[in-house]
């Protein structure tokens, strides 16, 4: 079945460590995209794909870097993990053209000791 | 640049009833999409609903619709005869139809509903 994919789910982390949050789609959808949701919050984008090998930073800037070297993958890294980086982090995908919705993860909850 | 705006930060419903959520938009474009995402607790985030900015007729999914006013650009979810799994965060989205911005959404800020037995 067609669908989008984030792991983990749940990731708890000490200061300074290197993170990589995973994301996969079986959808077969060029555009795909990072949001970063504080608990209760709105949305914010921060990375978006139009294809492989083409990234983009989103509206809130974040310290988070991304890659797309196969359509169906990704992932989004975190070199030095800070307290300031807790957050859920929701992966979403699209297809290129025409007023599609975004389909969307089920997010990964990332908590920095 | 693009706002929506949610001014409901939360809202409650019994069970059964009607409820409507709120949702404002600025543009200057004319051409557009509007969506209603619900993230249910704990869950994913899927689609509501869609609505395109040129069609008059405004959209309905079941027991969800919309009243879409392009002039005074307003865009509220109207959710009839509630259920308890409706009970979740309601966001408001924008997007252009601008290539420029891609398929970027533009989000509210939510709206918790809260769906009473």
């Amino acid at each position: 079945e067609a669908d989008i994919y984030q792991t983990p789910r749940y990731l708890v982390i000490g200061t300074g460590k290197k993170i990589t949050l995973e994301c996969s789609q079986t959808m077969g959808h060029d555009k795909m995209y990072w949001y970063q949701q504080d608990p209760g919050m709105e949305l914010h984008l921060i990375h978006y794909s139009y294809g492989v090998n083409s990234t983009e930073k989103g509206d809130l800037s974040s310290e988070s870097t991304v890659s797309r070297i196969r359509t169906e993958h990704f992932p989004l890294t975190l070199e030095s993990a800070r307290p300031s980086h807790t957050s859920q982090y929701l992966c979403a995908s699209s297809e290129f053209y025409g007023g599609n919705e975004q389909f969307f993860g089920p997010g990964t909850r990332l908590t920095v000791l | 640049a693009q706002t929506v705006t949610q001014s409901q930060p939360e809202m409650s419903v019994q069970e059964a009833e009607t409820v409507t959520l709120s949702c404002t938009y600025d543009t200057s474009e004319s051409d557009y999409y509007l969506f209603w995402y619900k993230q249910p607790p704990s869950r994913q985030m899927i689609l509501v609903i869609r609505q395109e900015a040129y069609k008059q007729q405004n959209a309905t999914e079941n027991r969800f619709s919309v009243n879409f006013q392009k002039a005074a650009k307003s865009f509220s979810l109207k959710i009839s005869d509630s259920q308890l799994g409706d009970a979740a965060m309601y966001f408001c989205a924008y997007r252009s139809v601008d290539r420029e911005y891609g398929n970027k959404l533009v989000f509210g800020a939510g709206t918790i509903l809260r769906v009473k037995s």
